[in-house]
């Protein structure tokens, strides 16, 4: 009964580092979506997918990128940490059952990171 | 593109009183839904209460319900005999019906509960 797990839950990475958020979920849920929460900004869409070996950018996608190899993993990646990446991220998934949005997502406990 | 807006950025009520907070989104959708979700100090994302919008009745769960006015576009949330657990940030969300659709997120605003 895990739901979505994230990992690793924090971070700090100096400005210039790579580093690969691991979402996983086993739901079986078909969609699964990385967002960013910023003070003040709510949460923001960075990208996601709605299948295995598909992805598509969102509101913020700029800086990240990302892959769907298997259907249980959504992978988000910073190949160049910058200061302005500081953030806390969340990963969601999403049945494709429920494709007409009748339910909200199932989401992780987050992504503390930390660009010094 | 749709937008979520949650215009008051703090709140405040006393334990056991009653709290509304407000939501305001523009679509031009007809078929849509609409979320409370919790945030609390731990982190994690909690789903309050939802709403379909070709739903009238307003929907309720336990203490919390909403009042939709699908014509101006509001979704508050009541949340009646505030507990201390209540404290959190909460945020309004959106995501029209249909495949491939996404959840829209407000700027959440920060309840706390007076003892």
């Amino acid at each position: 009964n895990a739901g979505v797990t994230q990992t690793p839950k924090f971070r700090v990475l100096k400005t210039g580092q790579s580093m690969t958020l691991l979402c996983a979920q086993d739901m079986n849920h078909e969609y699964m979506y990385w967002y960013r929460q910023d003070p003040g900004m709510g949460l923001r869409l960075i990208h996601y997918s709605v299948g295995e070996g598909t992805t598509a950018k969102g509101e913020v996608p700029d800086g990240y990128n990302v892959s769907r190899l298997k259907k249980q993993n959504f992978l988000l990646g910073l190949e160049s940490a910058a200061p302005s990446q500081t953030s806390v991220y969340f990963c969601a998934s999403s049945s494709h059952r429920a494709a007409q949005g009748t339910y909200g997502y199932t989401f992780g406990s987050g992504t503390r990171l930390t660009v010094v | 593109a749709q937008t979520v807006t949650q215009s008051q950025p703090e709140m405040s009520v006393q334990e056991a009183e009653t709290v509304t907070l407000s939501c305001t989104y523009d679509t031009s959708e007809s078929d849509y839904y609409l979320f409370w979700y919790k945030q609390p100090p731990s982190r994690q994302m909690i789903l309050v209460i939802r709403q379909e919008a070709y739903k009238q009745q307003n929907a309720t769960e336990n203490r919390f319900s909403v009042n939709f006015q699908k014509a101006a576009k509001s979704f508050s949330l009541k949340i009646s005999d505030s507990q201390l657990g209540d404290a959190a940030m909460y945020f309004c969300a959106y995501r029209r019906a249909g495949a491939n659709s996404k959840l829209t997120f407000g700027k959440g605003i920060t309840l706390s509960v007076r003892p």
